[in-house]
């Protein structure tokens, strides 16, 4: 099965820092997530992005496709943004089938 | 404010147990999937389901787990009988092709 590689697994960081979080896949995929696990064990969608760049306030990420990988960028650090950031994709025809990477632990220190 | 629900949130039972886990999908959502977490396999995908027509249990140990969609509102995860390494985080979740949103979990402990 597609294999998925995220990269580093541990970023401490102070507040106010700007951090990349990669995720890199062995296969194409036709659909790629970003997901934040809070401290609490809660599972929230950040990103639906198979391809190309969105952003939603001080986290964006980009989907290259082509070079099967994926960036994650969290701009300006807070202490909520503690947690682990796992990346899940779904390769070829598998519909909704996500393969998930094993994280990457952040901690913002204040 | 549309979630997926589970019950419950925790669960401690004895080994030979049987143990029901139950999740509430977001309305309109055709596809359910359960997840179980821990430290050792990260996130493993154990079934899933579209229109309540179950699409892919690979993931699951035949012979002591079960996964059901009676209606359109609830899915049921069973184990019978449990086992200490059944100990995990059971996640359920609900969508679509594109975003799976995912409810708070079941913790559950086998002793």
């Amino acid at each position: 099965g597609i294999q998925v590689e995220q990269s580093p697994p541990d970023l401490i960081l102070q507040e106010g820092a700007n951090s990349t979080l990669r995720c890199n896949f062995s296969d194409s995929v036709n659909n790629l997530q970003w997901f934040h696990q809070n401290p609490w064990g809660q599972l929230i969608n950040l990103f639906y992005i198979p391809s190309g760049t969105k952003q939603n306030g001080r986290l964006s990420a980009t989907t290259v496709a082509t070079e099967r990988y994926s960036l994650l960028y969290i701009s300006s650090s807070q202490t909520t943004d503690s947690g682990v950031y796992f990346c899940a994709v779904v390769g070829g025809t598998s519909y909704g089938k996500l393969t998930f990477g094993q994280g990457t632990i952040l901690t913002v220190h204040p | 404010d549309a979630r997926v629900t589970q019950t419950p949130r925790h669960k401690v039972t004895e080994m030979g147990q049987e143990v029901t886990m139950r999740c509430q999908p977001i309305l309109g959502h055709n596809t359910v999937f359960w997840y179980r977490q821990t430290m050792m396999q990260g996130l493993e995908l154990l079934a899933y389901f579209r229109n309540r027509a179950p699409l892919d249990d690979s993931g699951m140990p035949k012979d002591r787990f079960s996964a059901e969609m009676p209606d359109a509102t609830l899915a049921t995860l069973k184990i019978q009988p449990s086992e200490p390494r059944d100990s995990a985080v059971y996640f359920c979740a609900s969508g679509g092709r594109d975003t799976q949103y995912f409810g708070p979990g079941t913790r559950l402990t086998v002793l």
